[in-house]
């Protein structure tokens, strides 16, 4: 049974550059979130995907934008990259946008450089 | 609004120490509790959960933690650490609202088992 899964492990890129981070849920889940990880901090919430369409979001300018595609996959795009967006951007699934009975799942994250 | 504090960053501990890592939420409205752990480059994995019923929880490799509503915390607890355990170690308290649900994470304390 295959667990999140996240592409690329890693990421190197420049200030003002554009980045698409890739996620498939675990088996059997239709929900993604995506979260971001500073160095030290805990996950901030940046939004989540049901039905392909973004229901949630945090505290997260315009710049940061996703997709949930008709496999429950998903992208998380950042534009215009800052230096405050190096992080590790995590993935996490569920089953159920609302079912209270089912904890998220994480992958194992992508780590995002900023130059 | 809800919250989580985690007000140890660090807690060294003795190997077969016991080993307490405090967690206390705010929230307005019912919440669930998990406990997650994260091992060096890895996301998280969940530890433990409390959804109803006994507010005693135990997780397969020997932690518990205890909700506590009187004084909002739901603490985490091992009797005797091993090395092993040494991993960074996150709270988290979910809160559904207009069918909608918000996960919050503490800042996380992370865990040193010393030999």
């Amino acid at each position: 049974d295959a667990g999140v899964t996240q592409s690329p492990t890693h990421l190197i890129k420049t200030r003002g550059q554009q980045v698409t981070l890739r996620c498939s849920p675990k088996s059997g889940h239709d929900t993604v979130s995506w979260y971001q990880q500073a160095l030290g901090q805990g996950p901030q919430f940046i939004f989540q995907y049901y039905e392909e369409e973004e229901r949630q979001r945090g505290n997260f300018p315009d710049r940061f934008s996703g997709h949930q595609f008709p496999n429950y996959s998903s992208e998380l795009n950042v534009n215009a990259l800052l230096l405050g967006d190096s992080a590790l951007y995590l993935c996490a699934s569920s089953n159920g946008q609302g079912a209270k009975e089912s904890p998220l799942h994480f992958g194992n994250g992508t780590r995002l450089t900023v130059t | 609004a809800q919250s989580v504090t985690q007000l140890d960053s660090q807690v060294p501990v003795f190997e077969e120490a016991p080993v307490e890592l405090r967690c206390n939420y705010s929230s307005s409205v019912s919440v669930y509790l998990f406990w997650y752990v994260q091992y060096p480059n890895q996301g998280l994995q969940l530890l433990l959960k409390y959804l109803s019923g006994s507010t005693l929880v135990e997780s397969i490799n020997g932690f518990e933690a205890e909700f506590n509503k009187s004084q909002t915390s739901f603490h985490l607890r091992k009797p005797s650490v091993h090395i092993s355990d040494t991993a960074e170690y996150f709270c988290a308290v979910r809160s559904y609202s207009g069918g909608y649900q918000k996960v919050t994470f503490g800042t996380g304390t992370k865990l040193q088992v010393i030999p």
